[in-house]
C-alpha cells in the first residue's frame, strides 16, 4: 500500500514567524509532489510543485524534495493568519503520473 | 486562467434518484479527475480522463458512472446512491502531457437522503 504521512497537527506558529510542513512517502519511485492549501469547505488549491532534488521557492513558499530520505517539506516565510488551513502533500505514481496520493494533511494556525 | 467549474454547488437527492454533476475548464487541459472528499479526510481518487479516454477507474462502485463527451467536459452521473455516499465531490484537470500540477473546481457539496 503506497502511503503519504504527513503529521496532522494543528501545528501553531506566531505570525511573521516560519512555518514548516513535512511529508514522507513510501513509493521510491514517485516523480512529482506537490503542495496544496486546503481552506475550510473549500477545495485544494494547489502552491507549489516540485519534481527535482532540492529547493524550489516561490514567494513566501519554499517546498524541499530530499528523494533519497523520501522527504519533501513546505516552508512558509513571514506567516500570516491567512496562511491558516489544511495544508495536503501530494505524491503522484511514476507510471503514468495520473495517480495522486494525498497526505492526510496539517493544520496551520498562524496567530496573531 | 486557472478555472474549473462545477455545477450544482449543493445537491439532495434520495436514494432512488437519478443525477448528475458537471464540470467544465477551458484551459487546454487534456486529463481530467474526480475526487471525492469526505470530513476532514484527503481527497480520494475517483476517475481519471486522458484525452477523452478512461485512464483509471480506483475500483469505484458502479452507482457512480463518469462520462467525458469532450477535452473540456466532464460529469459523474448518480444513480441509487447510499447515505455513506454523502461528501464534497472534487472536479480537477491537468496539462495531461508531463506536467501532473491539478487544478481543482470549487466541488459539488451532495447529501444522500
Amino acid at each position: 500500500q503506497k502511503e503519504v504521512e504527513q503529521n496532522s497537527g494543528p501545528l501553531s506558529v506566531p505570525e511573521g514567524a516560519i512555518a514548516s510542513l513535512n511529508c514522507t512517502y513510501s513509493d521510491r519511485g514517485s516523480q512529482s509532489f506537490f503542495w496544496y492549501r486546503q481552506y475550510s469547505g473549500k477545495s485544494p488549491e494547489l502552491i507549489m510543485f516540485i519534481y527535482s532534488n532540492g529547493d524550489k521557492e516561490d514567494g513566501r513558499f519554499t517546498a524541499q524534495l530530499n528523494k533519497a530520505s523520501q522527504y519533501v517539506s513546505l516552508l512558509i516565510r513571514d506567516s500570516q493568519p491567512s496562511d491558516s488551513a489544511t495544508y495536503l502533500c501530494a505524491v503522484n505514481e511514476d507510471t503514468g503520473g495520473f495517480k495522486t496520493i494525498f497526505g492526510a494533511g496539517t493544520r496551520l494556525f498562524v496567530k496573531a | 486562467d486557472t478555472e474549473v467549474t462545477q455545477t450544482p454547488k449543493h445537491l439532495v437527492m434520495g436514494m432512488t434518484n437519478k443525477k448528475s454533476l458537471k464540470c467544465e475548464q477551458h484551459m487546454g487541459h487534456r486529463a481530467m479527475y474526480w475526487y471525492k472528499q469526505k470530513a476532514k479526510k484527503p481527497p480520494e481518487l475517483m476517475f481519471v480522463y486522458s484525452y477523452e479516454k478512461l485512464s483509471i477507474n480506483e475500483s469505484v462502485p458502479s452507482r457512480f458512472s463518469p462520462e467525458c463527451p469532450n477535452s473540456s467536459l466532464l460529469n459523474l452521473h448518480l444513480h441509487a446512491l447510499q447515505p455513506e455516499d454523502s461528501a464534497l465531490y472534487l472536479c480537477a484537470s491537468s496539462r495531461g502531457d508531463s506536467s501532473y500540477e491539478q487544478y481543482f473546481g470549487p466541488g459539488t457539496r451532495l447529501t444522500v437522503t
